[in-house]
């Protein structure tokens, strides 16, 4: 079935370095989103990207999707403490009414 | 502001327990999931509903059921509970029927469910 690959797992950073995570699927997908979960929180929707090499940016964040649309990834210019937490990527599942989420990449920043 | 709440923060039950977790949103939402976090695995997707008394299994229905009686409440079930059912249990919501993979998920504040 659908599967969306995450990397990394983890991320230490030091504060003000980039951070990158990626986002895999093994099928093309109509869209991607993004979602944050802050530690002992919930997830938050940060963006949808649909078109094929899409690129988005709110702030520090830069979205991106793939040109084959099998993968996206968000970066992070000079992260913030505020920048802690977990970032999700989400795909169609095998139903079109339903997201499936990736393993999600924990971020950690050190002041 | 959409709010999607949820019956309880924490819940301790004890193995072969009925446990019924409440999900209730205020927006007028079609679309209602139910998914269980677990580190390292992400979200995972047990069961949703995109009307009342519609349902649709997700990625790991088993051991779980669902009931929608009103638009606004979903439930989810665990008939007998097992310890490997101990996790978060997130609710989510969306507006529109038939667009939930391109519509926004609102997430409750979750369920740290633990079966003892």
């Amino acid at each position: 079935g659908q599967q969306v690959m995450q990397i990394p797992q983890y991320q230490h950073v030091q504060e003000g370095e980039d951070f990158t995570t990626y986002c895999n699927s093994s099928t093309t997908l109509s869209n991607i989103q993004w979602y944050k979960q802050r530690p002992g929180g919930h997830p938050v929707f940060l963006i949808q990207l649909v078109k094929s090499g899409e690129v988005k940016k709110q702030k520090r964040l830069t979205f991106q999707f793939g040109e084959a649309k099998k993968n996206s990834s968000l970066h992070i210019t000079a992260t913030q403490t505020t920048d802690v937490g977990t970032y999700f990527c989400a795909g169609p599942g095998n139903a079109g009414n339903m997201l499936t989420f990736g393993g999600g990449t924990r971020l950690m920043v050190k002041p | 502001d959409v709010k999607v709440t949820q019956s309880s923060r924490y819940l301790v039950k004890r193995t072969g327990e009925k446990v019924f977790l409440e999900c209730v949103q205020d927006m007028d939402h079609e679309n209602m999931f139910w998914y269980r976090q677990d580190p390292g695995l992400g979200l995972r997707l047990i069961y949703f509903s995109y009307d009342v008394k519609m349902k649709e299994k997700g990625d790991i229905p088993e051991g779980y059921s669902v009931s929608r009686e009103k638009k606004e409440r979903f439930s989810l079930i665990l008939e007998s509970a097992s310890t490997n059912q101990t996790s978060m249990y997130l609710c989510a919501s969306s507006f529109r029927r038939g667009a939930g993979a391109r519509d926004t998920q609102y997430f409750g504040p979750g369920t740290r469910l633990t079966v003892l």
